[in-house]
């Protein structure tokens, strides 16, 4: 069963409103969370690394004030894309290691601004 | 260059055949390496690790090859339920933030 659990699944929204994306680790504790962004026929790309309790970590030309990330609790990270727009339509997923190196994935989330 | 190249492809093959891809990685510390499996509009899933000594699961052949920077991926005997798209994913050592390759697709028809 899935170790990562990610909602809503998909999300339509009208431009310059605000969508929240939750990611929740089922059955363990995640200090960190990593959420990405997949353009159609595109390689995921990491958008920001989410630490629990504190401020997350942004990869270059993500803007941070756009793409909100609170995590605070140990099994709860969201994303919040705020004043949404055509161009932020995307495949949004989130993933937390556990053991070793294995890399668990929520089941994404498809946003469509319109 | 990219950290992690792939050729997207698509493979398109008939049942039965043999394919093979490759995935080259530029950074020479890396030290985890895996093939994950996505399909249309879904997660990525974990295919199967590849170690140094190359690794074998049912169909499907892992090899690594450190000196050239590159893994590949062997699928045998393809069946219709292996179209997707086949992800290479390199992780430094001491890190949890992997390096996807932009992914092969591969189509096996009837």
């Amino acid at each position: 069963g899935a170790v990562v659990s990610q909602h809503p699944s998909r999300v339509i929204c009208k431009s310059g409103t605000s969508v929240k994306i939750e990611c929740r680790s089922l059955d363990f504790q995640a200090t960190t969370m990593f959420w990405y962004r997949q353009f159609p026929k595109q390689s995921l790309m990491l958008m920001a690394t989410s630490n629990e309790g504190s401020k997350a970590t942004y990869e270059q030309g993500v803007e941070k004030d756009k793409f909100l990330i609170n995590h605070a609790s140990l099994t709860l990270s969201t994303l919040t894309v705020t004043s949404a727009h055509p161009e932020d339509s995307s495949f949004y997923i989130c993933s937390a290691g556990l053991e070793g190196n294995t890399i668990y994935f929520g089941e994404g989330s498809w946003l469509t601004v319109v | 260059r990219k950290e992690v190249e792939q050729d997207p492809g698509p493979f398109n093959v008939p049942e039965g055949a043999t394919v093979a891809f490759n995935c080259t990685y530029s950074n020479s510390a890396s030290q985890s390496f895996f093939w994950y499996r996505q399909d249309c509009r879904k997660e990525p899933k974990l295919l199967m690790s590849v170690y140094s000594s190359g690794n074998e699961d049912g169909r499907f052949t892992a090899q690594l090859n450190r000196a050239s920077q590159y893994i590949s991926l062997l699928i045998r005997d393809s069946k219709l339920s292996d179209s997707a798209t086949y992800l290479c994913v390199v992780m430094p050592g001491g890190s949890y933030i992997p390096t996807f390759g932009r992914g092969t697709s591969l189509i096996v028809h009837p």
